[in-house]
């Protein structure tokens, strides 16, 4: 069974603070993508990596896809209140399996 | 972007009755889908594999014959959690792949709630 694995499960900083969110498997993936989750609702796609070693920007999150394919990151600079959410990684085979999931509070 | 419906929103059922939720691709063909279940503040935990013509694929775990899935369309999947107990009591969240696309395309989810 693949397991993705996140860290850490729970996270709560003060807005204009910067954090990291990591996603390991000890399984190879053709891609990752990361997601973000309000409650009640279904998630969003973030982002989709492919390549080892990719990083890709959007405003002020970056993420970064291990050079084997194993593993990836997302980076926040400056949180703002409205990233409170779940983040959640997916990596994709012939199904989508979600990692374990970071629950992320940013205070005012 | 691609859409993806779900019905019901929100279901209140009585325990031992089944209930039955609905997966729609609205503007595109999904020969899969996925059905996913989620507890509060958890992940998405996959629970089978929908395939149009031929049966589910079920994740090791999960009863089949507990959650009876038919994918009678192109476009529609659906789930059925059959005599429906508290425990049953979760978000249930499809997703559809458009055909050709790495991309997976999630509905807004069900809430099923089991007195």
């Amino acid at each position: 069974t693949q397991l993705l694995e996140q860290s850490p499960q729970f996270l709560s900083i003060q807005e204009g603070e910067n954090l990291t969110v990591y996603c390991n498997s000890s399984s190879v993936f053709s891609s990752l993508q990361w997601y973000r989750q309000e409650p009640g609702e279904g998630p969003v796609l973030l982002v989709t990596v492919v390549t080892g070693g990719e990083v890709k920007k959007l405003k002020r999150l970056t993420f970064q896809f291990g050079d084997a394919r194993k593993d990836s990151s997302l980076h926040i600079t400056a949180a703002q209140t409205g990233d409170t959410g779940l983040y959640l990684c997916g990596g994709a085979t012939n199904k989508l399996i979600f990692g374990t999931g970071t629950l992320l509070a940013v205070q005012p | 972007g691609a859409v993806v419906s779900q019905h019901p929103s929100r279901v209140i059922c009585k325990s031992g009755t089944s209930v039955k939720i609905e997966c729609r691709s609205l503007d595109f063909q999904a020969t899969t889908m996925f059905w996913y279940r989620q507890f509060p503040k958890q992940s998405l935990m996959l629970m089978a594999t929908s395939n149009e013509g031929s049966k589910a694929t079920y994740e090791q775990g999960v009863e089949k014959d507990k959650f009876l899935i038919n994918h009678a369309s192109l476009t529609l999947s659906t789930l059925t959690v059959t005599s429906a107990h508290p425990e049953d009591s979760s978000f249930y969240i499809c997703s559809a792949p458009r055909n050709g696309d790495n991309e997976q395309f999630f509905g807004p989810g069900t809430r099923l709630t089991v007195l």
